[in-house]
């Protein structure tokens, strides 16, 4: 069983389009990660969220951290071609455990299509 | 350039072998986490080390063995190898050993086992 689900698994859009990608749990979090994958890299980091209910933006990008703390969004606005890639979320200190490991999900694959 | 080095970035071997993978940090951090990325699975926490020691444990299979040594460089051994052992394994450093710190990943060393 995937802690971490995220949905869809696969997208793709036009450019200019907006999309929302999620991340849900049944699990309480006390941090959660989203990162951005491209082919041949590790994983890179673009938000951390910590407080239930939490909005942090990244210039195109808007974060949410759902009430509970078992779900997240990430939604992107006039999409462009430099936001494919893969999509993880990652969570930390699940239900109360460790924190020093990360859960993460399997990931959306997003294409953006000029 | 996240500043974590990965060698080798490919690796090719056969069943029943043994392999070391190694990871040297960003300057100055101090903790070093091995992930195992596979299509089927996504990615997986296999284990953490903070300063030499060993911290937080995920889904490492018994012949899969790290360490982090007094430079703070780490290996991952992975011995008796399987078939299902092929993917993408990945090192990251943070300055803390928190999940929650920002983890910089290195590019990866793709193991194949034939």
């Amino acid at each position: 069983t995937q802690l971490l689900e995220q949905s869809p698994q696969f997208l793709s859009i036009q450019e200019g389009e907006n999309l929302t990608v999620y991340c849900n749990s049944s699990s309480v979090f006390s941090s959660l990660q989203w990162y951005r994958q491209e082919p041949g890299e590790g994983p890179v980091l673009l938000v951390t969220v910590v407080t239930g209910g939490e909005v942090k933006k990244l210039k195109r990008l808007t974060f949410q951290f759902g009430d509970a703390r078992k779900d997240s969004s990430l939604h992107i606005t006039a999409a462009q071609p430099g936001d494919t890639g893969l999509y993880l979320c990652a969570g930390a200190g699940i239900s109360g455990g460790s924190n020093y490991k990360l859960t993460f999900g399997k990931g959306t694959l997003l294409t953006v299509n000029p | 350039d996240s500043g974590v080095t990965q060698t080798p970035k490919h690796l090719i071997t056969a069943t029943g072998q043994r392999v070391t993978l190694r990871c040297s940090p960003r300057s100055g951090d101090l903790s070093v986490y091995w992930y195992q990325q596979s299509l089927d699975q996504g990615l997986q926490f296999l284990i953490q080390y903070y300063n030499g020691e060993e911290r937080a444990k995920g889904n490492i299979l018994e012949r899969f063995s790290a360490q982090q040594f007094p430079d703070l460089h780490s290996e991952l051994n992975l011995s008796s190898l399987e078939l299902g052992d092929s993917a993408l394994y990945f090192c990251a450093s943070s300055v803390a050993g928190l999940a929650k710190n920002i983890q910089y990943f290195g590019a990866g060393t793709r193991l194949s086992v034939l």
